[in-house]
């Protein structure tokens, strides 16, 4: 059963435009969200959270939207960069068991010239 | 500074050999973490150590044994490994487990290949 579904596995971008990499999540307990990013034989990178108690965190390029009624949230990069090239992961934990991420299976992005 | 280091970064064993996995971070965070990745797969928890105490095992055959010496440090024993161990192994630290959720910083990886 997959509570966390990241249904593009691949995404093609031109440099300086909008990339947008959307996830959904099952469980209804999910209360905290986070974005990761992997570059091959690296560990992933924290990117951006948001919190159910939001539906807009920003930092700098990156913005991350939450729905909940829809139990989805979006990632959105502008401009996006060359090296913003990589794997984007969507993570999802509930507040009583926050030590337990559930990912989603990723995302590759990339970012052409 | 979130910065998560862990060693060797590469590793090649026998199905005999005893080896172990070390993972550091000074960010007093009381939260560490190992993940296994495969290859095109998101990374899968092992084991949680909350305040220096083994908090969460993933029903993890005993043949990874995991030490949490203090709370900077965490070790991943290794022993009687199998093929299809071989996968990125990560190790994450995050400010605590309890209450509000706190993000999880992870490591590089060892990349660990069992012959």
């Amino acid at each position: 059963d997959q509570q966390v579904k990241q249904n593009s596995p691949s995404l093609s971008v031109q440099e300086g435009r909008i990339s947008i990499l959307n996830c959904d999540y099952t469980n209804s307990m999910f209360d905290y969200f986070l974005w990761y990013k992997k570059y091959p034989a690296e560990g992933p990178t924290f990117l951006i959270s948001i919190s159910s108690i939001k539906d807009k965190n920003e930092d700098g390029r990156f913005t991350v939207f939450l729905n909940k009624s829809a139990k989805h949230l979006s990632l959105h990069i502008v401009p996006s960069q060359p090296g913003d090239s990589a794997v984007y992961f969507c993570a999802a934990s509930s507040g009583g068991s926050n030590y337990k991420l559930t990912f989603g299976k990723g995302t590759l992005l990339t970012v052409n010239p | 500074d979130t910065e998560v280091t862990q060693t060797p970064k590469h590793l090649v064993m026998g199905m005999t050999n005893k080896k172990s996995l070390k993972c550091e971070q000074h960010m007093g965070h009381r939260a560490m973490y190992w993940y296994k990745q495969k290859a095109k797969k998101p990374p899968e928890l092992m084991f949680v150590y909350s305040y220096e105490k083994l908090s969460i095992n993933e029903s993890v055959p005993s043949r990874f044994s995991p030490e949490c010496p203090n709370s900077s440090l965490l070790n991943l024993h290794l022993h009687a490994l199998q093929p299809e161990d071989s996968a990125l192994y990560l190790c994450a630290s995050s400010r605590g487990t309890s209450g509000i959720s706190y993000e999880q910083y992870f490591g590089p990886g060892t990349r660990l290949t069992v012959t």
